[in-house]
């Protein structure tokens, strides 16, 4: 599975759009990203994926870029409850399931 | 609401315990997971399960076993706890899909090994 880079801290102000980047540079054509997320203290939780078009569901939006090197998680409002370590993962399909959790983001949202 | 329970949240035990970490999911799915999660280590596959009494070694199995007698529960076994298994475990499921992945994570054991 592709390696990703994200960066370990951003803060974001309360009610405002969070912006999570991701580097996949070596992402391979049958890659799906995935993010997920952990809460302080909670078990990690599913946000969104995608394959190379945007996605949106009531969590997030994902943008993946048209090489696909590099996306986007956006939190259109963020709230204090959205603080939490968000993790990029790339992985293929065939991989039995597996995920391979990196070091993540640290996102603190502020009032 | 789909749930993963994990026997308990906080545990202690000595060296050379047996130690069992329970998990329970109601989505009867048939992926469950056991990993471990450490500081500037990330969360780490210990040993996997696609079905009943079938378990797959994950990237750390070493010193670890596990069991699945029946599909909605997947125990992790510390068959002799030593000092570096002191971690957070977390189990996890997820359906035999091929085009979706979402595995539903447990809130986690902290074990403490003493």
């Amino acid at each position: 599975d592709a390696k990703t880079t994200q960066p370990p801290s951003m803060d974001c102000a309360e009610g405002r759009a969070a912006n999570l980047p991701c580097n996949h540079s070596t992402i391979s054509g049958n890659e799906y990203v995935y993010w997920y997320r952990q809460i302080h203290s909670q078990g990690p939780q599913y946000i969104i994926h995608g394959l190379k078009n945007n996605e949106t569901n009531e969590m997030a939006s994902l943008i993946i870029t048209e090489d696909r090197k590099s996306s986007t998680l956006i939190l259109p409002h963020a709230t204090l409850r959205d603080t939490a370590v968000y993790y990029c993962i790339v992985r293929v399909e065939t991989s039995g399931s597996r995920l391979t959790f990196g070091e993540g983001t640290q996102l603190t949202v502020n009032p | 609401d789909v749930k993963v329970t994990q026997s308990s949240r906080y545990l202690v035990k000595r060296t050379g315990e047996k130690v069992f970490l329970e998990c329970v999911q109601d989505m009867d799915h048939e992926n469950m997971f056991w990993y471990r999660q450490d500081p500037g280590l990330g969360l780490r596959l210990i040993y996997f399960s696609y079905d009943v009494k079938m378990k797959e070694k994950g990237d750390i199995p070493e010193g670890y076993s596990v069991s699945r007698e029946k599909k909605e529960r997947f125990s992790l076994i510390l068959e002799s706890a030593s000092t570096n298994q002191t971690s957070m475990y977390l189990c996890a499921s997820s359906l035999w899909d091929r085009t979706t992945y979402e595995q539903y994570f447990g809130p986690g054991t902290r074990l403490t090994v003493t």
